[in-house]
């Protein structure tokens, strides 16, 4: 079956352009969780939802980060003012369970390279 | 901070031989332990998890073995395949089922030589 999709795979946005970037999670699941990933790190948690309730964004480095789930599918993280800090793959996981506990099923990624 | 890291940065093996990642965690409230692999310009990809009631889970070639004494997780592969060549990523959920961030180590990537 399909997998989590992301878009776009790759975005190379000025410094200070406003970027948004798409996940599509495995159909049915509930848990939705977005990942910043620098390069040769481990990836670190961003935020996560709960169908479409945002239930911990503890993550987001600033407000100029922010991500939604409007109707319980599809997420779109905006990041607004990009800074070259935030060069980097941002990925989005989905799970069937209502807790990280379980297997969470990552997408590609979106590399995003800020110029 | 509490956190999760591993012993070595970079593993070289030789196909056909078994590999052993390694990884230390500090925090005795986890009770999740998942492994990722991760190929270039891919996602993480599950390998394996095994839950603190546990010390010993086989996959497929694969086992994961974990010493809640020392806060030690390891991941062996059996008969190691060209196709193992990827950065190897352990994870922990430190808040058993009430907290929603899985938390990753910095990942070991391992070298499969024919």
């Amino acid at each position: 079956g399909a997998g989590v999709s992301q878009s776009p795979r790759y975005k190379v946005a000025k410094r200070g352009q406003d970027v948004a970037l798409r996940c599509d999670p495995i159909s049915g699941h509930v848990s939705l969780f977005w990942y910043q990933q620098a390069l040769g790190q481990g990836p670190e948690f961003l935020t996560y939802f709960q169908n479409e309730a945002q239930l911990d964004k503890s993550g987001l480095p600033s407000d100029r980060f922010f991500a939604e789930r409007p109707e319980g599918s599809v997420s779109t993280l905006k990041i607004q003012r990009t800074q070259q800090e935030d060069s980097a793959v941002y990925l989005c996981a989905s799970s069937f369970r209502q807790a990280s506990s379980y297997e969470q099923y990552f997408g590609p990624g979106t590399r995003l390279t800020v110029t | 901070g509490e956190s999760v890291g591993l012993h070595l940065p970079t593993l070289s093996v030789q196909e056909g031989d078994n590999s052993i990642i390694n990884c230390a965690y500090s925090n005795s409230a986890s009770d999740y332990f998942i492994w990722y692999k991760q190929e270039s310009g891919k996602g993480p990809q599950f390998i394996i998890d095994i839950r603190s009631n546990m010390d010993k889970r086989q996959g497929q070639r694969v086992t994961v073995l974990l010493n809640k004494t020392v806060k030690h997780l390891s991941l062996q592969i059996a008969a190691t395949q060209p196709g193992d060549s990827a950065v190897y990523f352990c994870a922990e959920n430190p808040f058993s089922n009430s907290g929603y961030a899985l938390n990753f180590g910095k990942g070991t990537s391992l070298l499969v030589t024919p």
